[in-house]
């Protein structure tokens, strides 16, 4: 069983939808990252959160520690957020490394 | 506003060849990290350093080295490519370790 899981793994919805991404992580972190890869290979990060919420823009990322959760979500999407979003943990201690999902590929159609 | 250098972008090698890879961190990060992301895999950590020195190993072959210099750029050395090296390296540096982490554009290595 992978440390971090994501779902889905693919995810395809209509202009203006609202998308909801999911992580979930089996062992203690510090920190929860949200990246962005378009085709081509570039990394984004989008966040870093090691509780409660964060508002960027259209993004919003949450963290529930206990539950060991973690979900991105994308208000009035648009097909320029097509990409693969993956979900990394920081596991702390003095482990900086980070471990991350497979990834959730989202295609946003006009 | 500055982002992580890596160069070159695109490189293509020989089987048994070499190959450096830089990586030049955003001003003030002293911490760099190595990933290594094979074709349709997820990024796995090889190698980061803090303040010149290595501060943790991931699954980096003992073909591979690295280094970070007093200008706080790092180089990742591979030697005696094979096949299977062929992927997307990706450098990040953070303001400090445990910090977010910001990634560089990636050096697609080609090994033939």
């Amino acid at each position: 069983k992978n440390e971090v899981e994501q779902s889905p793994q693919n995810l395809t919805a209509q202009e203006g939808e609202f998308i909801t991404i999911n992580c979930s992580y089996s062992v203690g972190i510090s920190a929860l990252h949200w990246l962005q890869q378009h085709p081509g290979g570039g990394i984004v990060s989008l966040f870093m959160l090691s509780s409660g919420k964060k508002k960027h823009g259209r993004l919003i990322a949450t963290i529930n520690i206990q539950e060991k959760h973690s979900s991105l979500h994308i208000t009035a999407s648009h097909p320029r957020d097509s990409a693969v979003y993956i979900c990394a943990v920081l596991s702390g201690g003095s482990n900086y490394k980070l471990t991350f999902g497979k990834g959730t590929l989202l295609t946003v159609n006009p | 506003a500055a982002g992580v250098i890596q160069s070159p972008r695109h490189l293509i090698k020989e089987k048994r060849e070499t190959a450096t890879l830089k990586c030049y961190p955003i001003p003030r990060h002293d911490t760099v990290y190595w990933y290594q992301q094979g074709p349709g895999q997820d990024p796995q950590f090889l190698i980061s350093f803090y303040e010149k020195m290595q501060s943790d190993k991931g699954s980096i072959p003992d073909r591979f080295s690295a280094q970070q210099f007093s200008d706080y750029h790092s180089e990742l050395n591979m030697s005696s490519l094979e096949l299977g090296d062929s992927a997307l390296y990706f450098c990040a540096s953070s303001l400090a370790q445990g910090d977010e982490q910001f990634f560089g554009p990636g050096t697609r290595l080609t090994v033939l």
